[in-house]
């Protein structure tokens, strides 16, 4: 089967540096995407990683290792608005999304 | 009308009766997809569009269905609605089905009760 896995929730400070991590196991790979979705409203594109390396765009950042089929996502110089879940999703071999349940991001001041 | 809209935003329904889900969007994107989202659980796929006139079955299709008579529109229907449909519906639309990023609606929150 496929699954992708995330912790469900995390907990870091205002301007502090967090890592949110995702495995993942699914019938074919053609990228990996990061969505941020905050409490009642849609999720919204953070990045998209294809090949193995690091993605740098602002204070986000995103890593992917095909080989150990492991992604994380790092934030930086966290702010309250950051409070938020972050979505994992893999494009299998039929092009179509498969979803983490998400990790849950608290800000504390 | 920006991006993707949804309609209605949210909706109390009684056990079997019909409802449909409205979508529409206008950036011209070929693909469509309908998700619901469910408290622990990831979002996951009902049905999706790759384009105008075609559409294929996701991994939870079952008492729903689809149609794409245009690229902007994309409609879904619960023929006889269930308690275990409630939950709340994205809509999301992409230039194709490759590896181009998913704009999503703002959701419609469905209970059956």
């Amino acid at each position: 089967g496929q699954n992708i896995d995330q912790p469900t929730e995390m907990t870091a400070t205002e301007g502090a540096i967090v890592q949110i991590n995702c495995t993942y196991q699914t019938s074919g790979f053609n990228g990996l995407f990061w969505y941020q979705q905050h409490a009642g409203e849609a999720p919204t594109f953070l990045s998209y990683n294809v090949l193995d390396g690091l993605e740098e765009k602002g204070r986000f950042s995103s890593f992917l290792s095909r080989s150990k089929g492991y992604s994380y996502l790092l934030l930086k110089e966290l702010q309250m608005k950051d409070s938020a879940s972050y979505l994992c999703a893999v494009l299998d071999s039929n092009y179509q999304l498969i979803w983490g349940a998400g990790t849950k991001l608290i800000i504390k001041p | 009308i920006a991006g993707i809209t949804q309609a209605p935003t949210s909706q109390i329904l009684a056990a079997g009766r019909r409802m449909t889900l409205r979508c529409t969007q206008d950036m011209r994107h070929n693909a469509m997809y309908w998700y619901r989202q469910d408290l622990g659980l990831g979002l996951r796929l009902i049905h999706y569009s790759n384009t105008a006139g075609t559409t294929g079955k996701g991994e939870v299709p079952d008492g729903y269905s689809v149609s794409r008579a245009n690229t902007d529109d994309f409609p879904l229907t619960l023929a006889s609605a269930v308690p275990s449909q409630t939950s709340v519906y994205f809509c999301a639309s992409s230039a194709d089905e490759g590896g181009n990023e998913q704009f999503f609606g703002p959701g419609t929150r469905l209970t059956v009760l």
